[in-house]
């Protein structure tokens, strides 16, 4: 079955601190990835994607990901994070063909203490 | 600004009353999708459509119905809802044309029985 697992569910950094969230995924085929930011009392948003090319993607305000296909992983980094990305962070899977579905992993709250 | 607009923000209601929950869109997307989020979890598939083909997922239970009287407009009914139906309930969009395009979401119902 295809799933999505990210294994940091809860993440306390120090501001400056830098940042790494695992993101695991599990399906045989092509697949489009994403992050999605949810910061408090906000709706989802895009962080960053990758269809295809370069394999490390850069997102908005400093985020980038790395996708490496051997390891089925797409992992969400920042070098320094601040006050302000304490949030909940959402890992996506969209199979390329044959569905509209996206699979979400279960997230990652980070705490970023001044 | 094109948006995904859900009404109410927060909707209380009583064991077994039956509830709808609204989301409409600006974006002019072919699917829509709506989901289940409970405190922790992933945000949980409950059905989608593309245009006006409906598409419910298998463990979606039989209490939760839906309506996409428009490409714009989208319900989702709870006839009876219990009290494990308390939950955040998010509505997103998407275009059919590349899956490679992500999700946009409303900012959620949070949905509370007594």
């Amino acid at each position: 079955a295809q799933s999505v697992s990210q294994h940091n569910h809860h993440v306390i950094l120090s501001e400056a601190a830098s940042l790494e969230l695992g993101c695991n995924y599990s399906y045989g085929g092509t697949v489009n990835l994403f992050w999605y930011v949810q910061y408090p009392g906000q709706h989802l948003q895009l962080l960053l994607k990758y269809f295809s090319g370069d394999p490390l993607v850069k997102g908005i305000k400093g985020f980038e990901a790395e996708f490496i296909k051997s390891k089925f992983s797409f992992n969400l980094r920042k070098p320094s994070v601040q006050w302000s990305d304490t949030a909940e962070y959402f890992c996506a899977v969209r199979p390329s063909t044959g569905t509209y579905k996206y699979i979400f992993g279960t997230g990652t709250r980070l705490k970023v203490l001044a | 600004d094109a948006m995904v607009i859900q009404n109410p923000r927060y909707q209380v209601t009583q064991f077994g009353k039956p509830v709808t929950l609204s989301c409409s869109q600006t974006l002019n997307h072919n699917v829509m999708y709506w989901y289940q989020q409970k405190s922790s979890q992933a945000p949980k598939l409950l059905f989608h459509y593309y245009d006006k083909d409906f598409n419910n997922e298998a463990d979606t239970p039989d209490n939760f119905q839906s309506r996409r009287p428009n490409t714009s407009f989208c319900f989702l009914d709870i006839r009876s809802p219990g009290l494990g139906d308390a939950a955040m309930y998010l509505c997103a969009t998407s275009t059919r044309q590349s899956s490679y395009n992500e999700q946009f979401f409303g900012p959620g119902t949070r949905l509370t029985v007594l």
